[in-house]
């Protein structure tokens, strides 16, 4: 059971470069997120899907897109990248029951835009 | 907007000493908060979660308390160890939402 596995680890792209960051959990979770975290700051929601087929943005999605074609599967596409989408990167899945809601996540990707 | 937020952005203890970490919340909706340790390098890691119903939980060596009053809520960890050194997130969910708002931190240091 390896939870949620994020690659690559580390990226540096060109200004209008594009790139997949791809995210896969084997916990059969329902929720899956994405947020980005830039130094010294907590964790913005860029994207998030309830379920296979149905994805929904979050607070902060320019310059990104998503897809959900499987319960496993959670990419985030970046897009003409530019410098302010230097940042490190979290995926994160749940499961809601009882009133609870655990995320689980990734290590993280580490991208600069340069 | 409503939002979560920390009172202190860093707390320094010695190893030993309990550590009460802060976290203030607006929304009164809210039902459901959660904290998260998140070590230098990696992702947050879950740590304890209490639900609006309860005004205390505890788990190994930490304790959340939650004052729906003040809308304030507390991390306790006993007996500081220099391995809880890590930014501590608060997070929160009001009912029927499927989006938790996470707080900005608070840096633990513990000193041996």
């Amino acid at each position: 059971n390896a939870g949620v596995t994020q690659t690559p680890k580390f990226r540096i792209l060109k200004i209008g470069q594009s790139m997949t960051l791809q995210c896969t959990q084997d916990m059969n979770h329902n929720y899956m997120y994405w947020y980005r975290q830039d130094p010294g700051m907590g964790l913005k929601l860029i994207y998030y899907s309830v379920g296979a087929g149905i994805t929904d943005k979050g607070e902060v999605p320019n310059g990104y897109n998503v897809s959900r074609s499987t319960t496993e599967d959670f990419p985030l596409r970046l897009e003409l990248a530019a410098p302010s989408q230097t940042s490190v990167y979290f995926c994160a899945s749940s499961y809601i029951a009882g009133g609870r809601d655990i995320q689980y996540f990734g290590a993280g990707t580490r991208l600069s835009v340069l | 907007g409503e939002s979560v937020g920390l009172h202190l952005p860093t707390l320094s203890v010695q190893e030993g000493d309990n550590s009460i970490i802060n976290c203030a919340y607006s929304n009164s909706a809210s039902d459901y908060f959660i904290w998260y340790k998140q070590e230098s390098g990696k992702g947050p890691q879950f740590i304890i979660d209490i639900r609006s119903n309860m005004d205390k939980r505890q788990g190994q060596r930490v304790t959340v308390l939650l004052n729906k009053t003040v809308k304030h809520l507390s991390l306790q960890i006993a007996a500081t160890q220099p391995g809880d050194s890590a930014v501590y997130f608060c997070a929160e969910r009001s009912g029927g939402s499927y989006i938790p708002t996470f707080g900005r931190g608070t840096s633990l240091i513990v000193h041996p």
